[in-house]
Formats: C-alpha cells, structure tokens, sequence
C-alpha cells in the first residue's frame, strides 16, 4: 500500500519556467515531508523537507507547499535548469516507530530543456 | 559523495544464488539502513540496524537477512534469488536512531545494482 504518491512519472520543462511536481499521501500521522533529488549512479540526496506546522518552505529556487487538509504536497522549481533534470522522490518518515524509516514515492523523472 | 559506501556496484547471478551486498557507513553514523528499488517502484524500507542491533523491519523476505558488525559495517544477504528480485538496493546511514528527524541527518550510498537472471 503506497501511502506516498506520486502520480506522474515524468514532467519536462523548458528551461527558465517553472517545474512543479506534486505528492499525495494518505496517511494522516505523516508530520514531516522530504524532497529527495537523485541522478543516475547516485543515490538520492536530501532537497529541502517541510514540517506540518508550515504551510511553505523556501530554500533557494525551491520551495515546498503543504496542504495537509488535501493530503497534497508539491515542489516548485523556479527558474528551472537543465542541472535539474533529475528523478525527484518525495518522503515521508514513519514517526510513529523509528527515525528513519522513509515511506517514498515513486519518483517523478525531471527533464529540463533549454 | 555522501561517504556511504556499498559494494558490489552492479552484480549479476543466476536464480537460486545466493549475494552479500556490503555497506559502510560513514564515519561516526551507528545507524545503517537497507532500501530496495525495484523497476517503477520507490524506495521500499527493508531493514534497519542501530549499533549492531536490529532496529525495525520492514518489507523484508524470509529470503533476507542482515547484519551490523562491530566496526558498523553492514551487509544485507538474499538467498534463492528470483527474477523479481532484481532491484537496486541502497543503504543509508545516520549518526541517531531516535530523536527529531531531519532530512539532511540520513545520507545514501550510491546503491548496488542486483540483476538476477
């Protein structure tokens, strides 16, 4: 059972717009959200988190919105590079037993273009 | 890099084999954590030890085990291998095992590619 989703596989984007991928959970308890960056031969490497208690987390070009009431997070990427072209993970970690223990989604392939 | 070491990098074995994947940790991080990616699928928690101990299971086969030894490193073994467990398989480490969580606290390995034919 997924309890973090994400529903599109991939997303391309034209360098310089905006990239927006999007995350659903179902599990109520999750208190805390990731955005994970991988690229090929890599493992994934943390992007920027966001706690239930905000609604926005900016960092840089990136920013994380929470909307707990949905169920529904989503990372936006402005402007976007071609650096960024990448499978993005979002992550939700089981607070409920032990730190760590990251519930994933299946990750969305990121393809920016110039 | 993220000072997460796993080898094999890719490993190739026939149905009913037996491998040993190795991960070291970095330096100083007592939790090591066992993930499984197959084709199309996210991470799927699978093992986690702290210090030696095993911590939490997770979607872990009967097939499966692991193991922390004493200078941290870990080793996860899968024994009569089947096509379908074909993945990746990362390790990740941690310095806590309990406590507030942050992101940037669990760093991965670049992952070991099984391929079982």
């Amino acid at each position: 059972d997924q309890q973090v989703k994400q529903n599109s596989p991939s997303l391309s984007v034209q360098e310089g717009r905006i990239s927006i991928l999007n995350c659903d959970y179902t599990n109520s308890m999750f208190d805390y959200f990731l955005w994970y960056k991988k690229y090929p031969a890599e493992g994934p490497t943390f992007l920027i988190s966001i706690s239930s208690i905000k609604d926005k987390n900016e960092d840089g070009r990136f920013t994380v919105f929470l909307n707990k009431s949905a169920k529904h997070l989503s990372l936006h990427i402005v402007p976007s590079q071609p650096g960024d072209s990448a499978v993005y993970f979002c992550a939700a970690p089981d607070r409920g037993s032990t730190l760590g223990r990251l519930y994933f989604g299946r990750g969305t392939q990121l393809t920016v273009w110039p | 890099d993220s000072g997460v070491t796993q080898t094999p990098k890719h490993l190739i074995t026939a149905t009913g084999q037996r491998v040993t994947l190795r991960c070291s940790p970095r330096s100083g991080d007592l939790s090591v954590y066992w993930y499984q990616q197959s084709l199309d699928q996210g991470l799927q928690f699978l093992i986690q030890y702290y210090n030696g101990e095993e911590r939490a299971k997770g979607n872990i086969l009967e097939r499966f085990s692991a193991q922390q030894f004493p200078d941290l490193h870990s080793e996860l073994n899968l024994s009569s291998l089947e096509l379908g467990d074909s993945a990746l398989y990362f390790c990740a480490s941690s310095v806590v095992s309990g406590g507030t969580f942050s992101g940037n606290t669990i760093y991965f390995g670049e992952g070991s590619w099984l391929t079982v034919v």
